[in-house]
C-alpha cells in the first residue's frame, strides 16, 4: 500500500537557519503530494502541494518540489522565522487508486528559537 | 476562507455519552468524505470513508458500532463515537473531495478536538 516516511523530528533550528525536512513516498498509482501544517491546538492547514513530478509547490516562503526518480518531496525554507514553529506533516493522495483517501507521514516538529 | 467547516471545534463529554461531530462542504458537493483521527504527538490515521447515499467503509481496527458515520447528503457527513470513553479522546478531522475539479481537490476541515471525562 502507499506509505509516507518523513525525517524523524523534533526539529530545532534558530531564527533565520535554512530549514529541510526530508520526505519519501511509496505509491502503486500517481499521486499528489503536500505538505500539511498543525500549529499548535490549532487543526491542519494545507501549506503547499504538487501535482505532478517536477511541479513545485511552493507557500509562505516553503517550497517543496515533486521528485519522481527519488520518490520524494522535501520541505525548505531559506529563512525560518519563530512564527513557523509547528508540526509538518507530508501526506500523498493518489486519485486513481484511492480516490481521495490521504497518507499521513508521522510529522516532523519545528522549534525555531530566537 | 474555509470549504469544509466541522462543528464543534471542541466538545467535552462525560464518559459513557455519545457525541456528534459534523463535516460540511460549503461551496461544493462532495460525494466522498474522509475521517481522521490522530492522538497526541502522533499522525492522522484514516479511520473511515464516507460515502452519500451508502454505507461508510471502515478501515482496519476501527469500531463501526462505535464510530458511527452518516452521509446524508452531498455536504454532510457526521461522525457520532457512541458510548464514548476516555481512551476516545482525540482529534477528529475530516476532509472531502470535490469531484468537481479535474484534480479531485481535497480539502480538510479544522478539526474538532473530544475529551471524554
Amino acid at each position: 500500500g502507499d506509505s509516507v516516511t518523513q525525517m524523524e523530528g523534533p526539529v530545532t533550528l534558530s531564527e533565520e537557519a535554512f530549514l529541510t525536512i526530508n520526505c519519501t513516498y511509496t505509491a502503486t498509482g500517481y499521486p499528489s503530494l503536500f505538505w500539511y501544517v498543525q500549529y499548535p491546538g490549532e487543526g491542519l492547514q494545507l501549506l503547499l502541494k504538487a501535482t505532478k513530478a517536477d511541479d513545485k509547490g511552493s507557500n509562505k516562503g516553503f517550497e517543496a518540489t515533486y521528485r519522481k526518480e527519488t520518490t520524494s518531496f522535501h520541505l525548505e525554507k531559506g529563512s525560518v522565522q519563530v512564527s513557523d514553529s509547528a508540526v509538518y506533516f507530508c501526506a500523498l493522495s493518489d486519485r486513481v487508486t484511492n480516490a481521495g483517501k490521504s497518507t499521513f507521514g508521522d510529522g516532523t516538529t519545528l522549534t525555531v528559537k530566537p | 476562507g474555509a470549504v469544509v467547516s466541522q462543528h464543534p471545534s471542541w466538545v467535552i463529554c462525560k464518559s459513557g455519552t455519545s457525541v456528534k461531530i459534523e463535516c460540511r462542504s460549503l461551496d461544493f458537493q462532495a460525494t466522498t468524505m474522509f475521517w481522521y483521527r490522530q492522538f497526541p504527538k502522533q499522525s492522522l490515521m484514516l479511520m473511515a470513508t464516507s460515502n452519500e447515499g451508502s454505507k461508510a467503509t471502515y478501515e482496519q481496527g476501527v469500531e463501526k458500532d462505535k464510530f458511527l458515520i452518516n452521509h446524508a447528503s452531498l455536504t454532510l457527513s457526521t461522525l457520532t463515537v457512541t458510548s464514548a470513553h476516555p481512551e476516545d479522546s482525540s482529534f477528529y478531522i475530516c476532509s472531502a473531495r470535490d469531484g468537481s475539479t479535474s484534480g479531485n481537490t481535497i480539502y480538510f476541515g479544522e478539526g474538532s478536538w473530544l475529551t471524554v471525562v
